[in-house]
């Protein structure tokens, strides 16, 4: 299994400023990826973080907005960037080990923006 | 594209009630499919999982079965109780080993 971290847990930021979010793995990870929740909403993937090369977004989602790094196997970040009140969400980053299954999720950061 | 439909909630219940929580998929092929378990104040955890069809999937007194006819994983339990109070998430595998989920089901189980 795997434990991951995620920091800050929570922050409220002013429109047009930018927030990086910090995903840290107990272990090494094959996959990792980043989701948003949004109020009363379900998970939508915005990227799979590929380690040392540019990551890949999904539909609606660019580099631009929401540039990622995975320098290695146990660490990721994710910037939000000239954010707007619409970015309000839940960010959370999550990893799959070797071929499995199964997905390890962080706690989640709830992003505020005023 | 692939996607999850879910039953929509919330869903209250009174403890060792009999809980349904239907989950419908639309995908290409046969992908893997899952449950997910959000507890309050917690991150999302894997409840149970079918990687192909008719296999059923199990963890804690819940259950869903992989129906390709229907296109269906419906998640069981018999009987609940109060600490399965959670938001419950269907969700089957993407093309890229990411996850697709519906929209999640709060259910609340009164003592």
């Amino acid at each position: 299994s795997a434990v991951i971290s995620q920091k800050p847990s929570r922050d409220i930021c002013q429109r047009g400023t930018s927030l990086t979010i910090q995903c840290q793995v107990d272990s090494q990870v094959t996959m990792m990826f980043w989701y948003r929740q949004q109020p009363g909403q379900s998970l939508t993937l915005i990227a799979t973080a590929n380690q040392g090369s540019e990551a890949t977004y999904e539909s609606g989602f660019v580099i631009d907005k929401f540039p990622i790094s995975r320098p290695n196997l146990t660490f990721s970040t994710l910037t939000v960037s000239n954010m707007s009140p619409e970015d309000s969400s839940i960010y959370l980053c999550s990893g799959t080990i070797g071929g499995g299954y199964e997905q390890f999720f962080g706690p989640g950061t709830r992003l505020t923006v005023l | 594209g692939n996607s999850v439909t879910q039953m929509e909630g919330p869903v209250t219940l009174s403890e060792e009630a009999f809980l349904t929580i239907n989950c419908t998929y639309t995908a290409t092929g046969y992908p893997s499919l899952f449950w997910y378990v959000q507890y309050p104040g917690e991150g999302l955890q894997l409840l149970l999982k079918a990687t192909k069809a008719d296999d059923k999937g199990s963890n804690k007194g819940f259950e869903a079965t992989y129906r390709k006819e229907t296109t269906s994983f419906h998640l069981e339990k018999g009987s609940v109780q109060v600490s399965d109070s959670a938001v419950y998430f269907c969700a089957l595998e993407g093309s890229q080993g990411n996850l697709i989920f519906g929209k999640g089901t709060k259910l609340s189980v009164k003592p």
